[in-house]
């Protein structure tokens, strides 16, 4: 299956913008899905196809494509945002993946 | 509200097998695909498969083929998922996701997993 690799961790300054990456080889023809987790709950979808908000997601988060490369951009971080983010897509032989995961720090 | 809630927690020796049910409600139960998705401790994510509530059709990562099977049973909106011959590092936390995308309205479409269950953690310990 394909791999998606993310960044361990990342910190951003409470307001400030916090970019998350995720690498594979598979995006450009997959779209790309993002979770946050934060710790003892369940994953909760905050991004689908790529850009897509589902309703109730503040609108500081947000996503974006370019080639073998997706990012989740946290605009203006809260300290609620602190949380595990995972990518997901599919791969061709239509398998759910997920990348390794990135810890977001507001501090 | 549209929720799934989830069998409570289990510990289990190395070879047997654990079923985790997966309640759904506040949805047309049929119109959408569930997942199971697993997390070992302070680890990631990992896709297991998936059941069509309506038909009972499943699709499974290749890497469960064999151990693991999937039912629905529409008259109690209920999806199981049944994981054999137990191991150690299926020590994990287990999830029911709800498919984003309506069948069959949506074809091929997936919008994500938009509904989790609260997670079912699974020891497996001599």
């Amino acid at each position: 299956s394909s791999e998606l690799i993310q960044p361990p961790a990342v910190s951003v300054s409470p307001g400030q913008t916090a970019r998350i990456t995720c690498s594979g080889d598979a995006l450009p023809k997959q779209y790309a899905y993002w979770y946050q987790q934060k710790p003892g709950q369940a994953p909760v979808l905050v991004i689908y196809k790529d850009h897509e908000r589902p309703s109730g997601i503040p609108d500081r988060f947000s996503g974006a494509s370019s080639g073998t490369t997706v990012t989740l951009t946290i605009s203006g971080a809260l300290a609620e945002d602190e949380a595990d983010y995972f990518c997901q897509s599919a791969d061709s032989n239509g398998e759910y993946v997920f990348g390794s995961g990135t810890r977001v720090t507001v501090l | 509200q549209v929720q799934l809630v989830q069998s409570g927690a289990e510990a289990k020796k190395p070879g047997a097998s654990v079923q985790v049910s997966c309640k759904a409600s506040g949805y047309a139960f049929t119109n959408h695909y569930i997942h199971w998705v697993r997390q070992a401790p302070g680890q990631g994510l990992e896709w297991m498969g998936l059941i069509s509530p309506s038909g009972g059709s499943t699709s499974f990562a290749q890497k469960f083929q064999g151990r693991v099977t999937m039912t629905a049973d529409t008259s109690t909106t209920t999806v199981s998922m049944e994981l054999t011959s137990l191991r150690p590092e299926d020590t994990a936390v287990y999830f029911c996701a709800r498919d984003g995308a309506v069948v069959p309205t949506d074809g091929d479409n997936f919008y994500g997993m938009d509904v989790w269950g609260q997670g079912t953690a699974v020891t497996v310990s001599s």
